[in-house]
């Protein structure tokens, strides 16, 4: 299996505009979860699917942010407008079952807002 | 929710030294994952150890679930050891979400 599969890897773009972040998840696993790593704040749970259904978005930041996840094998993080301060690196991982098997992080994508 | 705490949060250490890595979290947990983020960002699963031993060569974990603590062993530590080891839980019957440490930051030097 390929992993956890997000893109893009590096993402520069310029404040106000619209950034989408892709995750394919490992085929089989039935769990998603975005996180966002900072230096302030470390890793940071955003949003968390089970079979498509989004189950726990108390960590999105603020309505800028949205997650979707249409089919078991795609899911979106897209931050609009974007502003510095959402500059981050941002991990998907899957899991088959949450709370009996671990997690897999994909490499993860490095956004910078200009 | 739970608290995950790591120390130390930094280590030196010289090629082929051993070191303990520590983490202690505040509730029962269902799951617990040490991972490595190397030097270019990503994150390796090393093990997955809710409670008991495992070893992967060069490393081992020890996981006490009672006493609510779990124990990374690095031996004969090398460059490519450097980077973050990062321990994170989740809760028994508690949110699914995977809760990380801080971290502690490991520096290997030749």
């Amino acid at each position: 299996d390929a992993g956890v599969i997000q893109s893009p890897r590096h993402e520069v773009t310029e404040m106000g505009q619209e950034v989408t972040l892709r995750c394919k998840p490992i085929s089989g696993h039935n769990s998603l979860f975005w996180y966002r790593q900072t230096m302030m704040r470390g890793l940071e749970l955003l949003i968390y699917f089970n079979n498509n259904v989004p189950i726990d978005d108390s960590g999105m930041p603020e309505d800028r942010f949205s997650a979707k996840m249409p089919n078991a094998s795609f899911s979106t993080l897209k931050i609009q407008p974007s502003e510095p301060r959402d500059s981050a690196v941002y991990f998907c991982a899957s899991s088959v079952r949450t709370v009996t098997y671990g997690y897999t992080f994909g490499s993860g994508t490095r956004l910078t807002v200009v | 929710g739970i608290q995950v705490e790591q120390s130390p949060p930094d280590l030196i250490l010289q090629e082929g030294a051993n070191s303990t890595l520590r983490c202690n979290f505040s509730d029962s947990v269902n799951n617990l994952q040490w991972f490595h983020q190397n030097p270019w960002g990503q994150l390796i699963n090393l093990f997955y150890i809710p409670s008991g031993t495992k070893q992967n060569g060069r490393l081992s974990a020890t996981t006490v679930a009672t006493e609510r603590y779990s124990l990374l062993y690095i031996s004969s530590s090398q460059t490519t050891d450097s980077g973050v080891y990062f321990c994170a839980v989740t809760s028994q019957g508690g949110s699914e979400k995977l809760v990380f440490g801080k971290g502690t930051k490991l520096t290997v030097n030749p």
